[in-house]
């Protein structure tokens, strides 16, 4: 089955514990790209990958780190997690950045920072 | 630049009765639109999508888009809702040249009575 899987998809920690939410795509798809959800705000746009060892900021990377080693994979990483980052996060990847080729979002992981 | 606007935060609806969810978009280029929804504790799936064919969009579950350009609108419909359409709908625009990035509305919740 095609899909999109975050990990873990619940956490609270505290201030500065280093974290780490990992994705993985098993559709073969050079796109991927973390989002974070909230209230009244929709969905905004932390970091993209266009394909391997390619990565760029989107809207809010502000905290936040991104790796892509590998295609299938596109972890975030919060070096120093702070209470405002405090949110719903979702991954999601497609076969490129075309209009035909919309995204596929996994189920989100809420993280709490304490 | 792009944007959206979600008219609505909340819709209710009565079982059976037409839905109505607002969305006007604003793009320097000739964009693309989506309608997503997302179900408690899921991720974002992909209602229908306008890529310059048709201006009339037909999506999964029987909803349905119109896209006006002279409005710039793209607000979604449903004849008839079924209590399974509670969830929360986010009106989506982007264009090929934003690299893949999706700007996201700021989402509506649809909440179906019996």
């Amino acid at each position: 089955e095609a899909q999109v899987t975050q990990n873990p998809r619940y956490l609270i920690t505290v201030t500065g514990k280093k974290l780490t939410v990992t994705c993985s795509q098993n559709m073969n798809h050079e796109y991927m790209s973390w989002y974070r959800q909230d209230p009244g705000l929709g969905l905004r746009q932390i970091y993209y990958s266009m394909n391997v060892e390619v990565t760029d900021k989107g809207d809010v990377p502000e905290g936040y780190k991104v790796s892509r080693k590998e295609k299938r994979n596109f972890p975030l990483i919060l070096e120093s997690p702070s209470p405002n980052q405090t949110s719903l996060y979702f991954c999601a990847s497609s076969p490129g950045t075309g209009d035909n080729q919309p995204q596929h979002f996994g189920d989100g992981t809420r993280l709490s920072i304490l | 630049a792009q944007s959206v606007t979600q008219l609505d935060s909340h819709v209710s609806v009565s079982e059976g009765t037409p839905v109505l969810l607002r969305c006007n978009y604003s793009s320097s280029y000739s964009p693309s639109l989506f309608w997503y929804v997302q179900h408690p504790n899921k991720g974002l799936q992909l209602l229908l999508k306008y890529t310059s064919a048709a201006t009339l969009v037909k999506g999964i579950n029987g909803f349905e888009a119109e896209f006006k350009k002279s409005e710039t609108s793209f607000h979604l419909t449903k004849p008839s809702a079924h209590m399974s359409d509670a969830a929360e709908y986010f009106c989506v625009v982007t264009h090929y040249n934003q690299g893949g990035k999706l700007i996201f509305g700021q989402g509506t919740e649809l909440s179906v009575k019996p």
